[in-house]
């Protein structure tokens, strides 16, 4: 079955306490992205990957690192995490372009994170 | 910085009638366009793609561009209560940087 599969689905975890959620897909896609969610701020890009060991910044990248070692895997770290990175948190890929214009994005099951 | 806005709702419609919903953007540089529903706590699932202007129609759905008035919008026919959802509308405009609008609230009365 096709699909984006992230780990854990739930993580409550304490001040900078370092932790990584996992990203990996099995489609082959090129493109893949991280989103937290938040009430009332919709979804938010963090970082994305247009291939392997090619990696840029969203529009919510502070306290956030990723890694595109290998096509399928997409890692998120916090190193250092804070309270305000509690969300729900999302990794999506896809397959770049498509007939006429730009692939959706397939999402994971998402990652509730609270840092305590 | 792109833009998307969405009316939050909640828009109520009883079932069997027709849902609208509306989405409008600031960046004329976009080039394609999506609509994802999203039960509470789930991840959003895509319903369409839609590319150029016009209407795109796929089963009880269907998606209209106009990129001119920088509008776009998703129409849901015989409403169900399984439409009640989160309906979020995004965009890309060189498939880097993906937009998500903040996402209208359906909800559909038996």
């Amino acid at each position: 079955e096709a699909q984006v599969t992230q780990n854990p689905r739930y993580l409550i975890t304490v001040t900078g306490k370092k932790l990584t959620v996992t990203c990996s897909q099995n489609m082959n896609h090129e493109y893949m992205s991280w989103y937290r969610q938040d009430p009332g701020l919709g979804l938010r890009q963090i970082y994305y990957s247009m291939n392997v060991e090619v990696t840029d910044k969203g529009d919510v990248p502070e306290g956030y690192k990723v890694s595109r070692k290998e096509k399928r895997n997409f890692p998120l770290i916090l190193e250092s995490p804070s309270p305000n990175q509690t969300s729900l948190y999302f990794c999506a890929s896809s397959r770049s372009t498509a007939p006429g214009g730009y692939s959706p994005l397939h999402f994971g099951n998402g990652t509730r994170l609270t840092v305590t | 910085q792109k833009e998307v806005e969405q009316n939050s709702g909640p828009l109520s419609v009883p079932e069997g009638a027709i849902a609208s919903l509306n989405c409008t953007y600031s960046d004329r540089v976009s080039q394609s366009f999506f609509w994802y529903r999203q039960y509470s706590g789930k991840s959003p699932e895509l319903i369409m793609s839609i590319y150029s202007n016009g209407d795109k129609e796929d089963g009880r759905f269907t998606a209209q561009l106009n990129k001119a008035s920088q509008y776009v919008s998703l129409l849901i026919r015989d409403s169900q209560p399984s439409d009640s959802a989160t309906y979020l509308c995004a965009l890309t405009d060189y498939g880097q940087n993906f937009v998500f609008g903040p996402g209208t609230r359906l909800s559909v009365l038996p």
